[in-house]
Protein backbone atom coordinates (compact mmCIF):
# COMPACT_ATOMS: atom_id res chain seq x y z
CA UNK A 1 0.00 0.00 0.00
CA UNK A 2 1.38 3.63 -0.87
CA UNK A 3 1.12 6.03 1.57
CA UNK A 4 2.88 8.33 3.65
CA UNK A 5 2.78 8.39 7.51
CA UNK A 6 3.84 11.45 9.20
CA UNK A 7 5.20 11.94 12.92
CA UNK A 8 2.36 13.16 15.51
CA UNK A 9 0.79 16.44 16.81
CA UNK A 10 3.31 19.08 18.47
CA UNK A 11 2.99 21.76 20.94
CA UNK A 12 5.97 24.27 21.02
CA UNK A 13 7.13 27.17 22.57
CA UNK A 14 8.13 30.42 20.63
CA UNK A 15 11.38 30.47 19.54
CA UNK A 16 11.64 26.66 19.51
CA UNK A 17 12.17 24.04 16.59
CA UNK A 18 10.25 21.18 15.74
CA UNK A 19 11.05 18.37 12.88
CA UNK A 20 8.54 16.84 11.19
CA UNK A 21 8.92 13.67 9.92
CA UNK A 22 7.55 11.60 6.45
CA UNK A 23 7.93 8.03 5.95
CA UNK A 24 7.30 6.82 2.65
CA UNK A 25 6.39 3.09 2.10
CA UNK A 26 4.97 0.78 -1.13
CA UNK A 27 6.91 2.17 -3.24
CA UNK A 28 10.59 2.88 -4.86
CA UNK A 29 11.20 6.35 -2.60
CA UNK A 30 13.67 7.73 -4.71
CA UNK A 31 11.38 7.66 -7.59
CA UNK A 32 9.49 10.59 -6.77
CA UNK A 33 9.68 14.06 -5.08
CA UNK A 34 8.42 14.44 -1.67
CA UNK A 35 6.27 18.31 -1.36
CA UNK A 36 5.68 20.39 1.90
CA UNK A 37 2.68 21.85 2.23
CA UNK A 38 1.55 24.01 5.57
CA UNK A 39 -2.81 24.99 6.09
CA UNK A 40 -3.09 27.63 8.56
CA UNK A 41 -6.14 27.01 11.21
CA UNK A 42 -9.58 27.70 8.79
CA UNK A 43 -7.50 28.69 5.84
CA UNK A 44 -6.54 26.69 2.46
CA UNK A 45 -3.14 25.43 0.86
CA UNK A 46 0.01 26.85 0.53
CA UNK A 47 2.92 25.04 -1.39
CA UNK A 48 6.21 25.49 0.92
CA UNK A 49 8.64 23.60 -1.36
CA UNK A 50 9.71 20.10 -2.67
CA UNK A 51 13.09 17.55 -2.39
CA UNK A 52 14.70 16.11 -5.03
CA UNK A 53 14.95 12.44 -3.32
CA UNK A 54 18.08 11.38 -5.76
CA UNK A 55 19.91 14.53 -5.15
CA UNK A 56 18.50 15.71 -1.56
CA UNK A 57 18.68 19.37 -3.51
CA UNK A 58 15.60 21.54 -1.59
CA UNK A 59 13.68 24.22 -2.97
CA UNK A 60 11.62 26.53 -1.26
CA UNK A 61 8.72 28.75 -2.18
CA UNK A 62 8.58 32.19 -1.42
CA UNK A 63 8.07 33.03 2.21
CA UNK A 64 9.58 29.59 3.47
CA UNK A 65 13.11 30.73 3.11
CA UNK A 66 15.51 31.06 6.06
CA UNK A 67 13.34 29.20 9.19
CA UNK A 68 12.51 26.12 7.26
CA UNK A 69 14.63 23.04 6.27
CA UNK A 70 13.88 20.27 3.91
CA UNK A 71 15.78 17.09 4.68
CA UNK A 72 15.88 13.40 4.13
CA UNK A 73 16.82 9.98 5.07
CA UNK A 74 17.02 7.74 2.26
CA UNK A 75 18.01 4.61 4.01
CA UNK A 76 14.78 4.68 5.99
CA UNK A 77 12.24 6.43 2.91
CA UNK A 78 11.71 9.60 5.45
CA UNK A 79 11.60 13.14 4.52
CA UNK A 80 11.89 15.80 6.89
CA UNK A 81 10.81 19.22 7.38
CA UNK A 82 11.83 21.50 10.00
CA UNK A 83 11.01 24.25 11.65
CA UNK A 84 13.04 26.44 13.47
CA UNK A 85 12.88 30.11 15.54
CA UNK A 86 9.42 28.89 15.78
CA UNK A 87 6.55 32.10 15.50
CA UNK A 88 2.78 31.90 16.54
CA UNK A 89 1.82 32.22 13.12
CA UNK A 90 3.07 28.78 11.96
CA UNK A 91 0.58 26.97 14.03
CA UNK A 92 -0.44 25.09 11.22
CA UNK A 93 -0.93 21.66 10.05
CA UNK A 94 1.95 20.23 7.45
CA UNK A 95 1.64 18.04 4.69
CA UNK A 96 3.94 15.62 3.05
CA UNK A 97 3.03 14.72 -0.57
CA UNK A 98 4.55 12.61 -3.31
CA UNK A 99 4.91 14.53 -6.55
CA UNK A 100 4.03 12.51 -10.19
CA UNK A 101 5.61 14.00 -12.82
CA UNK A 102 4.00 11.61 -15.08
CA UNK A 103 0.14 13.00 -13.83
CA UNK A 104 1.82 16.61 -14.94
CA UNK A 105 2.98 17.36 -11.50
CA UNK A 106 -0.34 16.31 -9.72
CA UNK A 107 -0.41 15.16 -6.25
CA UNK A 108 -1.40 11.59 -6.18
CA UNK A 109 -0.60 10.87 -2.28
CA UNK A 110 -0.96 13.06 0.76
CA UNK A 111 0.68 12.30 4.23
CA UNK A 112 -2.14 12.50 7.13
CA UNK A 113 -0.38 16.06 8.06
CA UNK A 114 1.32 16.67 11.45
CA UNK A 115 -0.75 19.84 13.86
CA UNK A 116 1.88 21.93 14.96
CA UNK A 117 0.87 24.41 17.29
CA UNK A 118 3.23 27.46 18.51
CA UNK A 119 2.30 28.97 21.90
CA UNK A 120 3.70 30.37 24.90
CA UNK B 1 2.70 35.44 -8.89
CA UNK B 2 -0.03 33.38 -10.93
CA UNK B 3 -3.06 33.79 -8.59
CA UNK B 4 -6.10 31.07 -9.28
CA UNK B 5 -9.58 32.70 -7.76
CA UNK B 6 -12.51 30.51 -6.79
CA UNK B 7 -15.25 30.88 -5.77
CA UNK B 8 -15.50 30.60 -1.69
CA UNK B 9 -18.73 29.14 -1.51
CA UNK B 10 -20.73 26.59 -3.91
CA UNK B 11 -24.22 25.10 -2.69
CA UNK B 12 -25.91 22.26 -4.30
CA UNK B 13 -28.82 20.38 -3.79
CA UNK B 14 -29.30 17.18 -3.21
CA UNK B 15 -28.52 14.55 -6.58
CA UNK B 16 -28.08 17.90 -8.82
CA UNK B 17 -24.97 19.52 -10.29
CA UNK B 18 -22.07 21.62 -8.50
CA UNK B 19 -19.85 23.82 -10.70
CA UNK B 20 -16.91 25.26 -8.90
CA UNK B 21 -14.68 27.41 -11.44
CA UNK B 22 -10.89 28.24 -11.00
CA UNK B 23 -9.87 31.43 -12.53
CA UNK B 24 -6.32 32.28 -14.51
CA UNK B 25 -5.15 33.99 -17.00
CA UNK B 26 -5.05 32.09 -20.27
CA UNK B 27 -5.25 29.05 -17.79
CA UNK B 28 -6.30 26.79 -20.54
CA UNK B 29 -2.66 26.51 -21.38
CA UNK B 30 -2.09 25.05 -18.01
CA UNK B 31 -3.29 21.48 -16.87
CA UNK B 32 -5.19 22.01 -14.01
CA UNK B 33 -5.72 19.32 -11.30
CA UNK B 34 -8.52 19.30 -8.62
CA UNK B 35 -8.35 18.04 -4.79
CA UNK B 36 -11.14 17.80 -2.35
CA UNK B 37 -10.63 17.97 1.54
CA UNK B 38 -12.90 16.51 4.12
CA UNK B 39 -13.03 18.45 7.57
CA UNK B 40 -9.83 17.24 9.22
CA UNK B 41 -8.31 15.23 6.61
CA UNK B 42 -5.56 14.94 4.24
CA UNK B 43 -6.68 16.61 0.08
CA UNK B 44 -7.60 14.13 -2.01
CA UNK B 45 -6.87 13.95 -5.91
CA UNK B 46 -10.37 13.95 -7.88
CA UNK B 47 -8.89 15.18 -11.09
CA UNK B 48 -5.39 15.38 -12.60
CA UNK B 49 -4.61 16.89 -16.35
CA UNK B 50 -7.83 19.00 -16.51
CA UNK B 51 -10.41 16.26 -16.82
CA UNK B 52 -9.02 12.79 -16.10
CA UNK B 53 -9.91 10.95 -12.87
CA UNK B 54 -7.77 8.81 -10.71
CA UNK B 55 -8.67 5.45 -9.77
CA UNK B 56 -11.84 4.86 -7.31
CA UNK B 57 -12.74 8.41 -8.19
CA UNK B 58 -16.40 8.53 -9.32
CA UNK B 59 -17.32 9.38 -12.80
CA UNK B 60 -19.47 12.03 -11.29
CA UNK B 61 -16.55 14.22 -10.94
CA UNK B 62 -15.53 15.37 -14.59
CA UNK B 63 -13.64 18.63 -15.45
CA UNK B 64 -13.13 20.76 -17.98
CA UNK B 65 -10.62 23.72 -19.07
CA UNK B 66 -11.15 26.63 -21.22
CA UNK B 67 -9.93 30.14 -21.80
CA UNK B 68 -9.92 31.63 -18.60
CA UNK B 69 -11.27 29.10 -16.45
CA UNK B 70 -11.02 25.65 -15.15
CA UNK B 71 -14.25 24.48 -14.05
CA UNK B 72 -15.37 21.19 -11.58
CA UNK B 73 -18.30 19.56 -11.93
CA UNK B 74 -19.89 17.31 -9.61
CA UNK B 75 -23.06 15.29 -10.99
CA UNK B 76 -25.67 13.83 -8.98
CA UNK B 77 -24.34 15.29 -5.44
CA UNK B 78 -24.19 13.49 -2.72
CA UNK B 79 -24.04 14.32 0.88
CA UNK B 80 -21.00 12.86 0.80
CA UNK B 81 -19.45 15.12 -1.56
CA UNK B 82 -19.32 17.90 1.03
CA UNK B 83 -16.23 19.47 1.34
CA UNK B 84 -13.13 22.02 0.37
CA UNK B 85 -12.24 21.72 -2.84
CA UNK B 86 -8.98 23.69 -4.48
CA UNK B 87 -7.75 23.88 -7.98
CA UNK B 88 -4.18 23.49 -8.48
CA UNK B 89 -1.36 24.26 -11.03
CA UNK B 90 2.41 23.98 -11.61
CA UNK B 91 3.44 27.17 -13.17
CA UNK B 92 6.81 27.91 -13.39
CA UNK B 93 8.61 25.38 -11.33
CA UNK B 94 6.27 26.58 -8.46
CA UNK B 95 2.65 24.88 -7.58
CA UNK B 96 -0.27 27.12 -7.31
CA UNK B 97 -3.45 26.26 -5.42
CA UNK B 98 -6.64 27.89 -5.72
CA UNK B 99 -8.18 29.74 -2.38
CA UNK B 100 -10.52 26.88 -2.22
CA UNK B 101 -14.77 26.37 -2.29
CA UNK B 102 -16.64 25.21 0.23
CA UNK B 103 -19.53 22.86 -1.43
CA UNK B 104 -22.52 22.44 0.38
CA UNK B 105 -25.28 20.23 0.06
CA UNK B 106 -28.37 20.71 1.01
Amino acid sequence: QVQLVQSGSELKKPGASVKVSCKASGYTFSAYAVNWVRQAPGQGLEWMGWININTGNPTYAQGFTGRFVFSLDTSVTTAYLQINSLKAEDTAVYYCARERVTLSNAIDIWGQGTMVVVSS
Amino acid sequence: SYELPQPLSVSVALGQTARITCGGNNIENKYVHWYQQKPGQAPVLVIYRDSSRPSGIPERFSGSNSGNAATLTISRAQAGDEADYYCQIWDNSTYVFGTGTTVTVL
